[in-house]
């Protein structure tokens, strides 16, 4: 079945960039998404993007796919004490008609 | 434009009993999906909605049923609740299906936080 692994924790400096990484094992995967989740709260939708992209950018986030390697990561630039929280990839297929999710990233940004 | 709306946010119920979610999706979204969180398990699908119709199931027991009405507003339903159905129910809507080219994105709202004990 489908499987999306990220690495459990980050930790960088403010003002630095933060590279959130994950993979997925369905090569069939057509989209592919990055969701936030502060304490207490639901999932905000950062970006999201197309298996037939290789880069995604906006404003401060950009979005890399590696589909040979089945690898996307996030790039947070110039990251501020506020994109502390849970980040979560998720990809879905056609006729799947529903996300899956890895089990998300906690990024910890040090002032 | 507002967001995916659900109510309420914080239940408590106790074993055996049953209890009912709301969600409202974002106007002019037809597709409604519902999520459970736990710490343990993660995020896992529970079903998706499309214009009434229930599209796809999760691996989740008969007691997790849900609906969806003619103006896309869904309920989700846990009868004969277990201490294992704590947690954070989440529900999500877009423009059509998650997989569809175009979604145009798929939204969640705040979650209910059920508690049961």
């Amino acid at each position: 079945g489908e499987d999306v692994e990220q690495s459990l924790f980050l930790s960088v400096r403010e003002g630095d960039s933060s590279v959130i990484n994950c993979t997925y094992t369905d090569s069939s995967s057509t989209y592919l998404y990055w969701y936030k989740q502060e304490p207490g709260a639901g999932l905000q939708l950062l970006t999201y993007i197309f298996s037939n992209m290789d880069m995604k950018q906006d404003q401060r986030l950009t979005v890399l796919l590696n589909k040979k390697d089945k690898h996307l990561s996030l790039r947070i630039a110039d990251t501020q004490t506020g994109d502390s929280a849970i980040y979560f990839c998720a990809e879905t297929d056609t006729g799947r008609r529903a996300l899956t999710f890895g089990s998300g990233t906690r990024l910890q940004v040090q002032p | 434009k507002a967001g995916v709306t659900q109510t309420p946010r914080y239940l408590i119920k106790t074993r055996g009993q049953q209890v009912t979610l709301s969600c409202s999706p974002i106007s002019g979204h037809r597709s409604v999906s519902w999520y459970q969180q736990t710490p343990g398990q993660g995020l896992q699908f529970l079903f998706e909605y499309f214009s009434e119709t229930q599209r796809n199931k999760g691996n989740f027991p008969g007691r997790f049923s849900g609906r969806q009405f003619s103006n896309s507003r869904s309920e989700m339903n846990v009868s004969t609740l277990e201490l294992g159905d704590s947690a954070l129910y989440l529900c999500a809507s877009s423009l059509n299906s998650p997989d569809s080219a175009t979604t145009g994105g798929v939204f969640f709202g705040s979650g209910t936080q059920l508690s049961v004990l």
